[in-house]
């Protein structure tokens, strides 16, 4: 099991803001990295994949990578009361596994 | 299709007693995993079966048991609960890539 760290919340953000949400993790040999939403009582649902350095975008949410600091981070722009969730960040290691990290839990209040 | 499914939803046990947790993808996933989630722990991986006819341990294994039935279906079995296996379970499945689709989940609750 390989260590994965995110900023503790609650982050709570206004209505329209950017809400941004950091991850490290400790190996060094993970390829692909993911973000996951998590809505109260419900099961994780991917939202971003990336496996290159750099920016990676879909819709509101922008992925970024920096494989030589360890670090992925999530931007959702023009925050929706409908963001919010528990962000999870998951990093592969050996084969077919996933690490997990505990989550960073975001409010958007209107 | 319907995704991943997972049977049943809400469960209440009393330790000792011993459950089979079912889960099935209609995918045409390879890979398919089961995860327990705790508050303020994340999801840590319980097993996981990389194709039919295959297992593995993940990182908490102890007191569970799985079976790949076949490609489609991979069920959990807790032999004989005990309250620290209180959680929630999850299954997931993958085609390639590591990108899992999570069932929506089990509550258990061991008395």
């Amino acid at each position: 099991q390989k260590e994965v760290e995110q900023n503790s919340g609650p982050l709570s953000v206004p209505e329209g803001a950017i809400a941004s949400l950091n991850c490290t993790y400790s190996d060094r040999g993970s390829q692909s990295f993911f973000w996951y939403r998590q809505y109260s009582g419900k099961s994780p649902e991917l939202i971003m994949s990336i496996y290159s350095n750099g920016d990676k975008e879909d819709g509101r949410f922008t992925a970024q990578l920096n494989k030589a600091s360890q670090y992925v981070s999530l931007l959702i722009r023009d925050s929706q009361p409908s963001d919010s969730a528990t962000y999870l960040c998951a990093v592969n290691y050996d084969d077919y596994k996933l690490s997990f990290g505990a989550g960073t839990t975001v409010t958007v209040r209107a | 299709n319907a995704g991943v499914t997972q049977t049943p939803k809400f469960q209440v046990l009393k330790t000792g007693q011993s459950m089979t947790l079912q889960c099935a993808q209609d995918m045409n996933h390879n890979s398919m995993y089961w995860y327990r989630q705790d508050p303020g722990m994340g999801l840590r991986l319980i097993y996981y079966s990389a194709s039919e006819g295959t297992t593995d341990k993940g990182e908490v294994p102890n007191g569970y048991n799985v079976s790949r039935l076949n490609k489609r279906e991979f069920s959990l079995r807790l032999e004989s609960a005990a309250p620290s296996q209180t959680s929630v379970y999850f299954c997931a499945s993958e085609m390639t890539g590591f990108e899992q689709y999570f069932g929506p989940g089990t509550r258990l609750t061991v008395t």
